[in-house]
């Protein structure tokens, strides 16, 4: 089965740097995805991380280490968009499993 | 444009009944994914399907079914034998390699 914990909140001030992390526990594991999702929306894609190390993406940076079962992603320069709930998933051939999803709050 | 669609947007069911939700993809993935969210929640998986003729259950499969005639299309149907339908409900294409892509999502209401 699948077991994976993030943060249920997280608040930030705008402009500062936030990490989220996420940690699993997997009977089979290929790479992790990160989303990201606005009240009432899809999900859109941040990153897929599949072998060890950090992936920079402008602000946004996503580290897995597959070894510890462990992964975070990192927001900088917050701004008030950034204002989301954060999921990460796990793949195992072709079935995800998410967790349950970081709230994140940027205040001015 | 390459992507998902997702239709209704809005559906409102009554006790009881069954209704079908429409997942369409022209991205050319093989693999199809049904999620449900509940307010506050992450995503469960409900279904998916690795290839065309054939789909896996996910973690809450009870009271739905699914089936994938075409590889573009994978409609779900919400039946009766599911207690608490109400939630949103959202597809989604992959290659396996790549990003994950969703459609809009169809928030699903039981009167």
């Amino acid at each position: 089965g699948q077991n994976i914990d993030q943060p249920t909140e997280m608040t930030a001030t705008e402009g500062a740097i936030v990490q989220i992390n996420c940690t699993y526990q997997t009977s089979g594991f290929n790479g992790l995805f990160w989303y990201q999702q606005h009240a009432g929306e899809a999900p859109t894609f941040l990153s897929y991380n599949v072998l060890d190390g950090l992936e920079e993406k402008g602000r946004f940076s996503s580290f897995l280490s597959r070894s510890k079962g462990y992964s975070y992603l990192l927001l900088k320069e917050l701004q008030m968009k950034d204002s989301a709930s954060y999921l990460c998933a796990t793949t195992n051939d072709y079935k995800l499993s998410f967790g349950a999803g970081t709230t994140v709050t940027v205040r001015a | 444009d390459g992507g998902i669609t997702q239709s209704p947007k809005y559906l409102f069911r009554k006790e009881g009944q069954n209704v079908t939700l429409s997942c369409e993809q022209n991205l050319n993935h093989d693999a199809m994914y049904w999620y449900r969210q509940d307010p506050g929640q992450g995503l469960r998986l409900i279904y998916y399907s690795q290839i065309v003729n054939d789909f896996q259950k996910g973690d809450i499969a009870e009271g739905y079914s699914v089936s994938r005639e075409k590889k573009e299309s994978f409609p779900l149907t919400v039946t009766s034998a599911q207690k608490n339908p109400t939630a949103f409900y959202l597809c989604a294409s992959w290659d396996k390699y790549n990003e994950q892509f969703f459609g809009p999502g169809t928030r699903l209401t039981v009167l």
